[in-house]
């Protein structure tokens, strides 16, 4: 039972460089997801994607890109590394559901990958 | 646009006793889904219970249930036998009704069950 694979779990990056966190689901969702989670704080969405080859912003879309070639991967893309962007990346994945088809417990989330820019 | 506040950053709990942590959200839509999330030290996300604004019955999952008052707008989590292994964090979020599903998170409450 994969679900959501996110890699790398840890990275070390100095200003300046950049840097793929990859993400990958094998249950056919057609939602996926970036957030981040700052210290101390809930996590906040970065990009989003309701289908292969449609990305939207979220709400902290500043210096990440993301593309979604294939359902399965998600790949969110860091230029420039800057030490704000030092945080906890979670990918996350869904699928539709009609209205009153909703159970709840149709977010999958990766386990995270922790990013230190130094 | 859709809001959570948790406005107890900690919480701490005997062992076995009952603890609440609260939520209120603001939203203009009529249709709309709550959850709790809990986070351990481990930093995975843990799915624990969803309400439904329509949903006539307030939800429950095992030791888990949320006191759901629509008219107050708050969706607090009880957590009923507390166990050592429930001391985390403990995230409440909204689901967008935009149709991509999107979550909009609070703060967080960090909760600490004492022996």
């Amino acid at each position: 039972n994969a679900g959501v694979t996110q890699t790398p779990k840890f990275r070390i990056l100095k200003i300046g460089q950049s840097m793929t966190l990859q993400c990958t689901q094998d249950m056919n969702h057609n939602y996926m997801y970036w957030y981040r989670q700052d210290p101390g704080m809930g996590l906040k969405l970065i990009y989003y994607s309701v289908g292969a080859g449609i990305t939207d912003k979220g709400e902290v879309p500043n210096g990440y890109n993301v593309s979604r070639s294939t359902t399965e991967d998600f790949p969110l893309r860091l230029e420039l590394a800057a030490p704000s962007q030092t945080s906890v990346y979670f990918c996350a994945s869904s699928s539709h559901r009609n209205a009153g088809a909703f159970s709840g417990n149709t977010i999958y989330f990766g386990e995270g990958s922790w990013l230190t820019v130094v | 646009a859709q809001k959570i506040t948790q406005t107890q950053p900690g919480m701490f709990v005997q062992e076995k006793e009952a603890v609440t942590l609260d939520c209120t959200y603001d939203t203009s839509d009529p249709s709309y889904g709550l959850f709790w999330y809990k986070q351990p030290s481990s930093g995975e996300m843990i799915f624990l219970i969803y309400q439904g604004s329509y949903d006539q019955q307030n939800a429950t999952e095992g030791r888990y249930s949320l006191n759901f008052q629509k008219a107050r707008k708050s969706a607090n989590l009880v957590i009923s036998a507390s166990q050592l292994g429930d001391s985390a964090m403990y995230f409440c979020a909204m689901r967008d009704q935009g149709g991509s599903e999107k979550l909009v998170f609070g703060k967080g409450t960090k909760l600490t069950v004492n022996p």
